[in-house]
């Protein structure tokens, strides 16, 4: 079974500080993503990476960027937290290739910026 | 981009009722069609999916079709039970099937 792991559940953090959000699937995936779920607004796609080292913006990249420097590894960073940026955040892997594989999620990280 | 819509946002439904919840979608060249199950703290999972080239799929009380000329596609519950209760996530693939985009969500309340 994938297992998608984020090292937190729950973080607060400071309006102005820098926050490292970590995801690690045990798949061997191609794709990962990281979306943001908000209420009435389902899940927005924020940046995805196909492969170590490449990555794609999504539909709301403003304000965060990521990292890929393992392939079982995909962090996003908030380079200055916002209290916009509240929010689950959600990280996800996939087969890639061109399959149509589903995504399979993290628990997902509950983020408070106060 | 693909834009995908859902309705309804929610839906009450008494138990051993049927639920159907619809997607459309915009981008003709999407072919694959996942659903997501998202209960209340928990991570979504995918409960079904669906291929263009297919135009219903069943698994147990649960079925999707797929009408690919008018470009929506549906999730059917039937015999509902209380554990069906959960949000819903209809999803279309990009032609490339490295991205997906997600309907808003459905929150599905099975009553006893």
């Amino acid at each position: 079974d994938v297992k998608v792991t984020q090292s937190s559940r729950y973080l607060v953090k400071r309006t102005g500080e820098k926050v490292f959000l970590e995801c690690v699937q045990d798949m061997d995936h191609e794709n990962m993503f990281w979306y943001r779920q908000d209420p009435g607004l389902g899940l927005r796609l924020i940046y995805f990476s196909y492969d170590v080292k490449m990555k794609e913006k999504g539909d709301i990249p403003e304000g965060y960027s990521v990292s890929r420097e393992k392939k079982e590894r995909f962090s996003l960073i908030l380079e200055s937290a916002s209290t916009n940026q509240t929010s689950m955040y959600l990280c996800a892997s996939s087969q890639g290739g061109g399959l149509r594989s589903p995504l399979h999620f993290g628990n997902g990280t509950r983020l408070t910026v106060t | 981009g693909e834009n995908v819509e859902q309705h309804p946002s929610t839906l009450s439904v008494q138990e051993g009722d049927s639920a159907v919840i619809k997607c459309t979608y915009s981008d003709s060249a999407s072919n694959y069609f996942p659903w997501y199950k998202q209960e209340l703290g928990k991570r979504p999972q995918l409960i079904i999916d669906i291929r263009s080239n297919v135009g219903e799929k069943k698994d147990q009380r649960i079925a999707v079709t797929l009408n690919k000329t008018a470009k929506h596609f549906s999730l059917h519950i039937t015999e509902t039970q209380p554990e069906d209760s959960a949000v819903y996530f209809c999803a279309a693939s990009s032609s490339t099937g490295n991205q997906f985009y997600f309907g808003t969500g459905t929150s599905l309340t099975v009553i006893p």
